[in-house]
């Protein structure tokens, strides 16, 4: 089975910044990652597919990249609405969650 | 607009069996693979199942092999997971979610349902 270790488990940001999670996958997943937000009580909301798709209706401030067994989630200019927790998910053998990310104000 | 909603969640002891269901609506139900994910309270989400179109070909996360079922009916539009022997560990919002076909015959979720709760106590 494939491993996501997704850090950092939790960030705090202030409105404006640039904040990056990572996922690193244990074996090279062919660039089949995808990101999602999930608000407290909400179900998650996908916001990126395959590395660095953003989904319709994603705001462009929301980026992806990477390749092989490594991969990055960046938010430039945070705004209130993105204090959430983030996600990454590895769809190429079965599906495999990263562990999570809790963006929280500074 | 794409709906799902599950239902069928509540409290059962260890050992006993649940069934939770999902209806779905606003897509083509049998165009699209189907999936349960779950979500133990404050930690993180995990897959838990997966099926085809046809319901012909079904995935489980190693825990639940054996003890989960994933079905589909696609006259009703509607998605199943039937639980059995249930354990404290199963305790978890399970949500339900639609797999969209992304390159190269891989299938990403993308639409999401509410969730139902379940609780596995004595």
């Amino acid at each position: 089975d494939i491993q996501m270790t997704q850090s950092p488990p939790s960030l705090s940001a202030s409105l404006g910044d640039k904040v990056t999670i990572t996922c690193q996958a244990s074996q090279n997943i062919n660039k089949y990652i995808a990101w999602y937000q999930q608000k407290p009580g909400k179900a998650p909301r996908q916001l990126i597919r395959y590395t660095s798709s953003l989904v319709s209706g994603t705001p462009s401030r929301f980026s992806g990249s990477g390749s092989g067994r490594d991969y990055s989630f960046s938010i430039s200019n945070v705004e209130s609405e993105d204090m959430a927790s983030y996600y990454c998910l590895q769809y190429d053998n079965l599906w495999t969650f990263g562990g999570g990310t809790k963006l929280e104000m500074k | 607009e794409v709906q799902l909603v599950e239902s069928g969640g509540g409290l059962v002891q260890p050992g006993r069996s649940l069934k939770l269901s999902c209806a779905a609506s606003g897509f083509t139900f049998n165009n699209y693979g189907m999936a349960w994910v779950c979500q133990a309270p404050t930690k993180g989400l995990e897959w838990v199942a997966s099926i085809s179109t046809g319901g012909g070909d079904t995935y489980y996360r190693d825990s639940v092999k054996g003890r989960f079922t994933i079905s589909r009916d696609n006259a009703k539009n509607t998605l199943y997971l039937q639980m059995d022997s249930l354990r404290s560990e199963d305790t978890a919002t399970y949500y339900c979610a639609r797999l969209i076909a992304a390159i190269s015959n891989r299938f990403v979720l993308d639409a999401w349902g509410q969730g139902a709760s379940v609780t596995v106590s004595s």
